[in-house]
């Protein structure tokens, strides 16, 4: 089955910098990623996805790339603000037949003010 | 919000006695999964439904059974629970299977003594 892997498990940075997550995953065959924000106990929602056929998607402050070749994707936020605090997921699937995600093990952002 | 409710939202249990949670959605999706998440271990895959009386396995179901005998109803059964089995367990659905969003219930907080 497919493997996530996600680095760092914790990220502290300050206000207005950047954020940079990234996650590796083992099957090959994988073509469908997305990225969940999951706020102090509430439950995960998806910010952004990407699909292999596209190599970089972008939404105001949150961006991702996708590096078929190397199967590793990331997730970057910019002028990173307090509201951005959380933990963050990436996932990885198939994305056809009967699969379901497999999730990366999370990282946990913490915007400094 | 998605119409997703779990139930219930917290409870306390001792070592071997059964429980099962309730995820009940008003949205007609098609899919619906069981996921626990544990610190360190981001989101785990316990089993998923792709209709009704259509289940499989998630990569962590050793000790959970599940049931679906309506849309709306996807029922996880601990029939013995152990202290291993403590965890935050969320419900999510999807109106496809492996490339679409997820939309997840609140959560259910289990604690077995």
């Amino acid at each position: 089955g497919e493997n996530v892997e996600q680095h760092p498990s914790t990220l502290s940075v300050q206000e207005g910098d950047s954020a940079v997550i990234k996650c590796t995953y083992s099957d090959s065959a994988s073509n469908y990623f997305p990225w969940y924000k999951q706020e102090l106990g509430k439950r995960p929602q998806l910010i952004i996805d990407i699909r292999s056929n596209v190599g970089e998607k972008k939404d105001q402050r949150i961006a991702v790339t996708l590096n078929k070749t190397a199967k590793h994707f990331s997730l970057h936020i910019t002028e990173t603000q307090p509201e951005d605090s959380a933990v963050y997921f990436c996932a990885a699937s198939r994305g056809t037949g009967r699969r379901a995600l497999t999730f990366g093990s999370g990282t946990r952002l913490q915007v400094q003010p | 919000d998605a119409g997703i409710t779990q139930s219930p939202r917290h409870k306390v249990t001792e070592t071997g006695t059964p429980v099962t949670l309730r995820c009940h959605q008003t949205e007609n999706h098609r899919y619906m999964y069981w996921y626990r998440q544990d610190p360190g271990h981001g989101l785990r895959l316990i089993h998923y439904s792709y209709g009704v009386k259509d289940t499989d396995k998630g990569e962590v179901s050793d000790g959970y059974s599940v049931s679906r005998s309506k849309t709306e109803d996807f029922l996880l059964t601990l029939e013995s629970a152990t202290s291993s089995q403590t965890s935050v367990y969320f419900c999510a659905i999807s109106e496809s299977t492996g490339a679409g969003e997820l939309f997840f219930g609140e959560g259910s907080r289990l604690t077995v003594l």
